[in-house]
């Protein structure tokens, strides 16, 4: 268990559906982050918030749709998806903006979009 | 275009032997470079970082080696052990503007065989 905690671990959904990734994390930390893993690809950053406020937002598509309504807590609101969105989605969160000390990764959903 | 490239994907090694993963990077501002270790359904941990002041770190089992003019870094295990078996990950950071942002490699696969 490393602080963050990403729910639900795996899903799968049909491209017209609408469904919600969330995370977690009581660490105290300011900033929190998704990144996308594809296979055989890096880790991409999608979305940063930074105290709540979202500071970066990396070219994604309008169907992924970033919520931070409190430090502890981020989602990340998914609709009509496409096939080649599966993919595994990490939050993390850092102690703030300043990565020198790294980020603590949640063990990430699993999405399988049929 | 990739900033932070780890260009094996894969690397087998006995236990107890040396174990070296690679990384490159391309950007000159990254100053700042850290290895996460990512196991099966689990989200990537942080392992090592070094700071480009400096062009080796230890902790333990775990050295990070940093080589600037060549823009290379490279993490040592010794021994190897069978519970490193796992994908490493190479991120790298540039302070200052947009410090918050971990570039991540593709990862390479480490197995440690008995």
């Amino acid at each position: 268990e490393t602080g963050v905690t990403q729910t639900p671990r795996h899903l799968v959904m049909g491209m017209t559906n609408k469904k919600s990734l969330k995370c977690e994390q009581h660490l105290g930390h300011n900033a929190m982050y998704w990144y996308k893993q594809s296979a055989k690809k890096p880790l991409e950053l999608m979305f940063v918030y930074s105290l709540e406020e979202r500071v970066e937002n990396n070219s994604v598509p309008s169907r992924f749709s970033p919520e931070c309504p409190n430090s502890s807590h981020l989602f990340l609101h998914l609709h009509t998806l496409q096939p080649e969105d599966s993919a595994l989605y990490l939050c993390a969160s850092s102690r703030n903006r300043d990565s020198l000390y790294g980020y603590t990764f949640g063990s990430g959903t699993r999405l399988t979009v049929v | 275009d990739q900033q932070v490239k780890q260009n094996s994907p894969s690397l087998s090694v006995q236990e107890g032997r040396i174990s070296i993963l690679n990384c490159d990077y391309t950007n000159s501002m990254f100053d700042y470079f850290l290895w996460y270790k990512k196991y099966p359904a689990e989200g990537p941990t942080f392992l090592i970082s070094i700071s480009s002041i400096k062009d080796k770190n230890e902790d333990g089992r775990f050295t990070v080696f940093l080589n600037k003019s060549a823009k290379h870094l490279s993490l040592h295990i010794v021994p190897s052990q069978p519970g490193d078996s796992a994908v490493y990950f190479c991120a790298a950071s540039a302070s200052g503007g947009s410090n918050y942002k971990l570039t991540f490699g593709k990862g390479t696969l480490l197995t440690v065989n008995p």
